[in-house]
């Protein structure tokens, strides 16, 4: 079976701060691992994925992510927050039986001017 | 040129009515979902079709009937609705099922208020 859990459902940065979005997953196969974005009233976007290799992963819009097996994390990263970040991030896991994508309860990034 | 495209984007409606939401891609993918989203953001998968037929189907209640004419369409029946059914129900797809190592691409969703 496979879980994700992210932590924190809501994170304040202010604008040109770092980001950081935790992400830590369970999953008894190698992990398939997403970062999605939802901004108001629209649809999931994809951000960026781990599947494998490069275990450091760059998105669009400046994000990134990187996977580490030893602390079954994939939190996402941004060097400096705009106020366009502000948005709902969700974390993802597949890879395992049963071909479903498993998503984390999300986390609201809110940006202050 | 909209890739996911669902319809209506807003439906309110009545306790015991019947009401669909349709959707297509033209991404030519094999694998389409529909997902609910409840008022906490918390994204649930209902079913997935691979090529016209059922992959997945969670516990769903069974007044909710999805149905996939050709691989691009993929709709989703409600009969009887209920208060409980008010969320944002997303249509997706995907090249392939079996991997897990793509990403879906999701529609702008349908807001279904149940009055």
């Amino acid at each position: 079976a496979q879980s994700v859990t992210q932590l924190g459902s809501h994170v304040s940065v202010s604008e040109g701060a770092l980001v950081l979005l935790r992400c830590n997953y369970s999953s008894s196969v190698p992990p398939y691992l997403f970062w999605y974005v939802q901004y108001p009233n629209q649809g999931l976007q994809l951000l960026l994925k781990y599947t494998t290799g490069a275990t450091l992963v760059k998105g669009i819009n400046g994000f990134e992510a990187e996977f580490k097996k030893s602390e079954t994390s994939f939190h996402l990263t941004k060097p400096s927050a705009h106020m366009s970040d502000a948005a709902e991030y969700f974390c993802a896991v597949s890879g395992g039986g049963g071909f479903k994508t498993i998503f984390g309860a999300g986390t609201r990034l809110f940006v202050k001017a | 040129d909209t890739a996911v495209s669902q319809t209506p984007k807003y439906l309110v409606t009545q306790m015991g009515n019947d009401k669909s939401i349709k959707c297509e891609q033209n991404l030519g993918h094999d694998t389409m979902y529909w997902y609910k989203q409840d008022s906490k953001k918390f994204l649930k998968i209902m079913f997935s079709y691979n090529n016209k037929e059922l992959i997945i189907n969670e516990t769903v209640p069974n007044r909710f009937s999805p149905k996939s004419p050709d691989k691009a369409h993929l709709n989703l029946h409600i009969n009887s609705l209920e208060l409980g059914d008010s969320a944002v129900y997303f249509c997706a797809s995907s090249p392939l099922l079996a991997t897990g190592q793509d990403e879906a691409f999701f529609g702008q969703g349908t807001r279904l208020t149940v009055v």
